[in-house]
């Protein structure tokens, strides 16, 4: 009964392939987060979705496409890898009204080769 | 100057120790700040909210210094189990995303 859950946990492909993880979350939040912590860890936010809209867009490159098609689920497909994009993608969940308190998943180890 | 700044690490410290974590944020602004806490190649937890008139939760203290924008962890009696990263995050009012420092390792030794 795992709170927010992500798959795959380890994703290692070529340069030029795409890609997708998922994440889904069973807390009932209304908002849902990607973040990228990088090799120097820093946790750095990528998208936000509140009820299935889009709410923040960072800069992140545009090979970077978020899907929401309900509340408690929030993908992320990446077109074309490239090496800089080796990464632990951790998605997270809150409720309205509550935004600091996040609930990660385990994280997805992102290795490009 | 980055926006939010944490000592650099590691801390390795004896069992029973006490430690102390500073971090300091740049955006005045900032309304809402808190402590994770990031076990190795796990994903963050929340440890503690950071309220102006300081809050204590059994071994950890958590202060905040809006005036000089600055915010600290006190960890009392270390135990093996503290050994973590600690994140200071702090947030924007009226945005909805946490802006997190680079985290400070903590290593307790038997």
């Amino acid at each position: 009964d795992t709170a927010v859950s992500q798959t795959p946990k380890y994703l290692v492909t070529q340069m030029g392939n795409d890609k997708s993880i998922k994440c889904e979350q069973n807390l009932g939040h209304d908002t849902m987060y990607w973040y990228k912590q990088d090799s120097k860890k820093f946790l750095k936010i990528m998208f936000s979705y509140n009820n299935k809209e889009l709410i923040i867009n960072e800069t992140v490159p545009n090979r970077f496409s978020p899907k929401s098609p309900d509340k408690a689920h929030l993908n992320l497909h990446i077109n074309s890898l490239e090496l800089g994009d080796s990464a632990v993608y951790f998605c997270a969940s809150s409720s309205t009204g509550e935004g600091e308190k996040l609930f990660f998943g385990s994280g997805t180890q992102l290795s490009v080769l | 100057r980055k926006e939010v700044e944490q000592d650099p690490g590691p801390f390795n410290v004896p069992e029973g120790a006490t430690v102390a974590f500073n971090c300091t944020y740049s955006n005045s602004a900032s309304q809402s700040f808190f402590w994770y806490r990031q076990d190795c190649r796990k994903e963050p937890k929340l440890l503690m909210s950071v309220y102006s008139s300081g809050n204590e939760d059994g071994r950890f203290t958590a202060q905040l210094n809006r005036a000089s924008q600055y915010i600290s962890l006190l960890i009392r009696d270390s135990k093996l189990s503290d050994s973590a990263t600690y994140l200071c995050v702090v947030n924007l009012s009226g945005y909805s995303t946490l802006t997190f420092g680079k985290g400070t390792m903590l290593l307790v030794s038997p």
